[in-house]
């Protein structure tokens, strides 16, 4: 079974540009997360959707995030325009669809490091 | 105060040694809790979930104390491999609401 895939592994850009970032889920789960370690600090949680909707985005920074799922299979995630402290590690996870403890078992994608000189 | 507290270590160790880390969290309401682990420029993976009644899985023991709030991991007969960052998470249900980490525990096991 194919695992979570993320792309680019690595970005750098410069300030005021934009990045896009893509993950694709484990085929099958409808939970898709993203999630950002920023350096020396611990991984936070941007936003979770289910299919294709927005179930919590209570963790997105700011207005310059924007997540995308349409059709409910892989997600986006673009940075516009991006600022020095938008560099990190941005995680995407997966997880299947139903409840009991088991849910919330994710499956984390290699991450997309983004340096924004 | 951060919600999910760890001592960020790091911890160097000798091979063989039994190692325990703690972590604390501060939101008496939450419900389901992991402890994850992370290589260095990888992913982080589900060691083991934590149970009230403590759980083990080979070398690895997890207890939950939730009068006092803490966590905690126990790796007995430790390997080269058991090198790694230890992230306890946390939640506030069983469904699929999001996790929160702690910054994680540096482990070096020492040849």
């Amino acid at each position: 079974e194919a695992g979570v895939t993320q792309f680019p592994s690595h970005s750098v850009i410069e300030k005021g540009q934009t990045v896009t970032l893509r993950c694709d889920p484990i085929s099958g789960h409808d939970n898709l997360y993203w999630y950002r370690r920023v350096m020396g600090k611990e991984i936070k949680f941007l936003l979770h959707f289910v299919k294709e909707s927005k179930q919590d985005e209570s963790g997105m920074p700011n207005n310059r995030f924007l997540a995308e799922r349409t059709g409910g299979t892989y997600s986006t995630l673009k940075v516009q325009p991006a600022e020095l402290e938008d560099s990190g590690v941005y995680f995407c996870a997966s997880s299947p669809t139903g409840g009991g403890s088991g849910a919330n078992v994710l499956t984390f994608g290699a991450g997309s490091r983004l340096t924004v000189l | 105060r951060k919600e999910v507290e760890q001592d960020p270590g790091p911890f160097n160790v000798p091979e063989g040694a039994t190692v325990a880390f703690n972590c604390t969290y501060s939101n008496s309401a939450s419900q389901s809790f992991f402890w994850y682990r992370q290589d260095c420029r990888k992913e982080p993976k589900l060691l083991m979930s934590v149970y009230s009644s403590g759980n083990e899985d080979g070398r690895f023991t997890a207890q939950l104390n939730r009068a006092s709030q803490y966590i905690s991991l126990l790796i007995r007969d430790s390997k080269l491999s058991d090198s790694a960052t230890y992230l306890c998470v946390v939640t506030r249900g069983f469904g699929n609401e999001k996790l929160t980490f702690g910054t994680g525990t540096r482990l070096t096991i020492i040849p």
